[in-house]
Protein backbone atom coordinates (compact mmCIF):
# COMPACT_ATOMS: atom_id res chain seq x y z
CA UNK A 1 0.00 0.00 0.00
CA UNK A 2 1.21 3.42 -1.06
CA UNK A 3 1.79 5.77 1.73
CA UNK A 4 0.55 8.49 0.27
CA UNK A 5 -2.92 8.16 -1.88
CA UNK A 6 -4.78 10.72 -4.38
CA UNK A 7 -8.34 10.84 -5.48
CA UNK A 8 -9.11 10.30 -8.33
CA UNK A 9 -6.22 9.70 -10.74
CA UNK A 10 -7.87 11.48 -13.54
CA UNK A 11 -10.71 14.22 -13.42
CA UNK A 12 -12.19 15.72 -16.77
CA UNK A 13 -14.93 19.08 -15.78
CA UNK A 14 -16.30 21.77 -17.53
CA UNK A 15 -15.12 25.52 -16.74
CA UNK A 16 -16.53 26.97 -14.03
CA UNK A 17 -17.18 23.76 -12.28
CA UNK A 18 -16.01 23.58 -8.57
CA UNK A 19 -13.13 20.81 -7.96
CA UNK A 20 -12.39 18.86 -5.24
CA UNK A 21 -8.52 16.39 -5.22
CA UNK A 22 -8.25 14.10 -1.99
CA UNK A 23 -4.94 12.72 -0.64
CA UNK A 24 -4.73 10.17 2.05
CA UNK A 25 -1.48 9.53 4.04
CA UNK A 26 -1.17 6.70 6.09
CA UNK A 27 2.48 7.88 8.11
CA UNK A 28 3.21 10.58 10.81
CA UNK A 29 3.88 13.86 8.89
CA UNK A 30 5.52 17.07 9.90
CA UNK A 31 3.64 19.01 6.63
CA UNK A 32 1.24 18.08 3.72
CA UNK A 33 2.10 19.73 -0.01
CA UNK A 34 -0.22 20.17 -2.93
CA UNK A 35 2.30 21.02 -5.96
CA UNK A 36 1.27 21.05 -9.67
CA UNK A 37 2.80 20.04 -12.18
CA UNK A 38 2.00 21.16 -15.96
CA UNK A 39 2.28 19.08 -19.28
CA UNK A 40 6.33 20.71 -19.48
CA UNK A 41 7.11 18.92 -16.49
CA UNK A 42 8.00 21.67 -14.41
CA UNK A 43 6.40 21.48 -10.84
CA UNK A 44 5.62 24.69 -8.93
CA UNK A 45 4.09 24.33 -4.94
CA UNK A 46 1.08 25.41 -4.37
CA UNK A 47 0.45 24.80 -0.60
CA UNK A 48 2.64 24.10 2.26
CA UNK A 49 -0.08 23.00 5.32
CA UNK A 50 0.47 21.63 9.02
CA UNK A 51 -2.85 22.02 10.10
CA UNK A 52 -6.23 23.50 9.04
CA UNK A 53 -6.74 25.37 5.82
CA UNK A 54 -5.32 27.75 3.55
CA UNK A 55 -6.65 29.77 0.63
CA UNK A 56 -4.64 31.12 -2.33
CA UNK A 57 -7.04 33.12 -5.32
CA UNK A 58 -9.35 30.25 -6.54
CA UNK A 59 -7.61 27.57 -4.75
CA UNK A 60 -8.00 26.04 -1.57
CA UNK A 61 -6.02 23.53 0.59
CA UNK A 62 -7.35 21.78 3.79
CA UNK A 63 -6.22 19.11 6.13
CA UNK A 64 -7.23 17.08 8.96
CA UNK A 65 -4.58 15.68 10.86
CA UNK A 66 -6.54 13.27 13.02
CA UNK A 67 -7.60 11.51 9.87
CA UNK A 68 -4.58 11.67 7.87
CA UNK A 69 -6.59 13.27 5.33
CA UNK A 70 -6.22 16.50 2.59
CA UNK A 71 -8.07 17.98 0.32
CA UNK A 72 -7.32 21.07 -2.64
CA UNK A 73 -10.21 22.73 -3.95
CA UNK A 74 -10.71 24.49 -6.92
CA UNK A 75 -13.05 26.85 -7.34
CA UNK A 76 -14.59 28.50 -11.09
CA UNK A 77 -12.41 25.74 -12.86
CA UNK A 78 -10.42 27.53 -15.78
CA UNK A 79 -9.00 25.32 -18.35
CA UNK A 80 -5.80 27.26 -17.86
CA UNK A 81 -5.98 24.74 -14.04
CA UNK A 82 -5.24 21.94 -16.33
CA UNK A 83 -2.16 19.74 -14.78
CA UNK A 84 -1.31 17.50 -12.86
CA UNK A 85 -1.80 17.90 -8.96
CA UNK A 86 0.35 16.10 -7.02
CA UNK A 87 0.35 15.65 -3.26
CA UNK A 88 3.44 15.40 -1.12
CA UNK A 89 4.23 14.71 2.57
CA UNK A 90 7.27 15.65 4.88
CA UNK A 91 7.66 12.92 7.18
CA UNK A 92 7.70 12.97 10.51
CA UNK A 93 10.98 12.06 12.27
CA UNK A 94 11.91 10.40 9.11
CA UNK A 95 15.91 8.59 10.28
CA UNK A 96 16.99 8.38 6.34
CA UNK A 97 16.94 11.69 3.82
CA UNK A 98 16.21 14.34 6.40
CA UNK A 99 13.68 16.88 4.31
CA UNK A 100 12.53 14.50 1.86
CA UNK A 101 8.94 14.09 0.58
CA UNK A 102 6.98 11.22 -0.12
CA UNK A 103 4.58 11.48 -3.16
CA UNK A 104 1.59 10.32 -4.10
CA UNK A 105 0.99 9.32 -8.01
CA UNK A 106 -0.89 12.73 -8.71
CA UNK A 107 -4.62 13.49 -10.02
CA UNK A 108 -4.42 14.50 -13.88
CA UNK A 109 -6.81 17.26 -13.69
CA UNK A 110 -8.27 18.52 -17.65
CA UNK A 111 -10.89 21.40 -17.69
CA UNK A 112 -12.69 21.53 -20.83
CA UNK A 113 -13.87 24.96 -21.84
CA UNK B 1 10.09 32.76 -2.90
CA UNK B 2 12.94 30.61 -3.49
CA UNK B 3 14.04 29.93 -6.85
CA UNK B 4 15.61 27.22 -7.92
CA UNK B 5 16.69 26.52 -11.51
CA UNK B 6 17.70 23.53 -13.52
CA UNK B 7 19.46 22.93 -16.96
CA UNK B 8 19.29 21.60 -19.17
CA UNK B 9 15.22 21.15 -19.42
CA UNK B 10 15.55 18.47 -22.57
CA UNK B 11 18.26 16.19 -23.52
CA UNK B 12 18.91 14.02 -26.31
CA UNK B 13 21.78 11.64 -26.52
CA UNK B 14 23.40 8.42 -27.55
CA UNK B 15 23.83 4.83 -25.70
CA UNK B 16 27.17 5.08 -23.73
CA UNK B 17 27.90 8.41 -23.51
CA UNK B 18 27.23 10.70 -20.15
CA UNK B 19 25.06 13.88 -19.39
CA UNK B 20 25.07 16.77 -16.61
CA UNK B 21 22.25 18.14 -15.04
CA UNK B 22 22.62 20.91 -12.71
CA UNK B 23 20.80 22.20 -10.46
CA UNK B 24 20.97 25.64 -9.14
CA UNK B 25 19.55 27.55 -5.89
CA UNK B 26 19.07 31.49 -7.10
CA UNK B 27 18.25 33.48 -4.46
CA UNK B 28 19.31 31.37 -1.32
CA UNK B 29 21.66 28.85 -0.26
CA UNK B 30 20.79 25.02 0.24
CA UNK B 31 23.08 22.82 2.07
CA UNK B 32 20.77 19.98 0.86
CA UNK B 33 19.18 19.58 -2.49
CA UNK B 34 17.15 16.05 -3.41
CA UNK B 35 17.31 14.29 -6.88
CA UNK B 36 14.37 12.47 -8.28
CA UNK B 37 13.41 10.40 -11.06
CA UNK B 38 9.62 10.13 -12.15
CA UNK B 39 8.56 7.47 -14.29
CA UNK B 40 5.73 7.80 -16.83
CA UNK B 41 2.16 8.05 -14.76
CA UNK B 42 4.24 6.84 -11.31
CA UNK B 43 5.47 9.53 -8.07
CA UNK B 44 8.32 11.55 -7.91
CA UNK B 45 11.11 8.69 -6.53
CA UNK B 46 13.50 9.83 -4.42
CA UNK B 47 16.89 8.83 -5.74
CA UNK B 48 19.50 10.52 -3.69
CA UNK B 49 20.16 13.69 -1.28
CA UNK B 50 23.25 15.67 -2.26
CA UNK B 51 24.92 17.43 0.69
CA UNK B 52 27.09 20.60 0.22
CA UNK B 53 31.00 19.31 0.87
CA UNK B 54 30.08 15.92 1.70
CA UNK B 55 29.42 12.91 -0.17
CA UNK B 56 25.79 12.47 -1.50
CA UNK B 57 23.00 9.88 0.46
CA UNK B 58 21.73 7.37 -2.58
CA UNK B 59 18.54 5.60 -2.00
CA UNK B 60 18.09 1.69 -2.12
CA UNK B 61 18.33 0.41 -5.79
CA UNK B 62 20.18 3.69 -7.31
CA UNK B 63 23.44 2.75 -8.60
CA UNK B 64 26.37 5.45 -7.23
CA UNK B 65 28.60 4.55 -10.57
CA UNK B 66 25.73 5.41 -12.13
CA UNK B 67 24.09 8.81 -11.04
CA UNK B 68 26.74 10.98 -9.75
CA UNK B 69 26.56 13.41 -8.14
CA UNK B 70 28.56 16.59 -7.05
CA UNK B 71 27.55 19.62 -4.43
CA UNK B 72 30.82 21.74 -4.37
CA UNK B 73 28.97 24.22 -3.64
CA UNK B 74 25.83 26.01 -1.78
CA UNK B 75 24.13 26.76 -4.65
CA UNK B 76 25.35 24.01 -6.68
CA UNK B 77 24.25 20.20 -7.23
CA UNK B 78 24.60 18.43 -10.63
CA UNK B 79 23.82 15.05 -11.21
CA UNK B 80 25.55 13.06 -13.82
CA UNK B 81 24.16 9.75 -15.85
CA UNK B 82 27.21 8.09 -16.65
CA UNK B 83 27.34 5.63 -19.81
CA UNK B 84 23.38 6.35 -20.21
CA UNK B 85 21.50 3.59 -21.85
CA UNK B 86 17.39 3.69 -23.07
CA UNK B 87 16.27 2.75 -19.48
CA UNK B 88 17.83 6.10 -17.95
CA UNK B 89 15.29 7.80 -20.12
CA UNK B 90 13.19 9.47 -17.50
CA UNK B 91 12.27 13.22 -15.98
CA UNK B 92 14.87 13.87 -13.58
CA UNK B 93 13.88 16.69 -11.19
CA UNK B 94 15.83 18.54 -8.11
CA UNK B 95 14.21 20.25 -5.18
CA UNK B 96 15.65 22.27 -2.13
CA UNK B 97 14.17 23.03 0.79
CA UNK B 98 13.89 26.44 2.69
CA UNK B 99 12.71 25.71 6.21
CA UNK B 100 9.69 23.38 5.45
CA UNK B 101 9.08 24.96 1.89
CA UNK B 102 10.06 22.76 -0.75
CA UNK B 103 11.07 24.32 -4.19
CA UNK B 104 11.37 22.18 -7.54
CA UNK B 105 13.49 23.04 -10.39
CA UNK B 106 11.94 22.83 -13.77
CA UNK B 107 13.19 19.48 -14.49
CA UNK B 108 15.03 17.83 -17.28
CA UNK B 109 13.86 15.01 -20.00
CA UNK B 110 16.52 12.78 -20.66
CA UNK B 111 15.60 10.63 -23.69
CA UNK B 112 19.19 8.25 -24.60
CA UNK B 113 18.56 7.15 -28.11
Amino acid sequence: KNEVEQSPQNLTAQEGEFITINCSYSVGISALHWLQQHPGGGIVSLFMLSSGKKKHGRLIATINIQEKHSSLHITASHPRDSAVYICAVSIMNYGGSQGNLIFGKGTKLSVKP
Amino acid sequence: GAVVSQHPSRVICKSGTSVKIECRSLDFQATTMFWYRQFPKKSLMLMATSNEGSKATYEQGVEKDKFLINHASLTLSTLTVTSAHPEDSSFYICSARVGSEAFFGQGTRLTVV
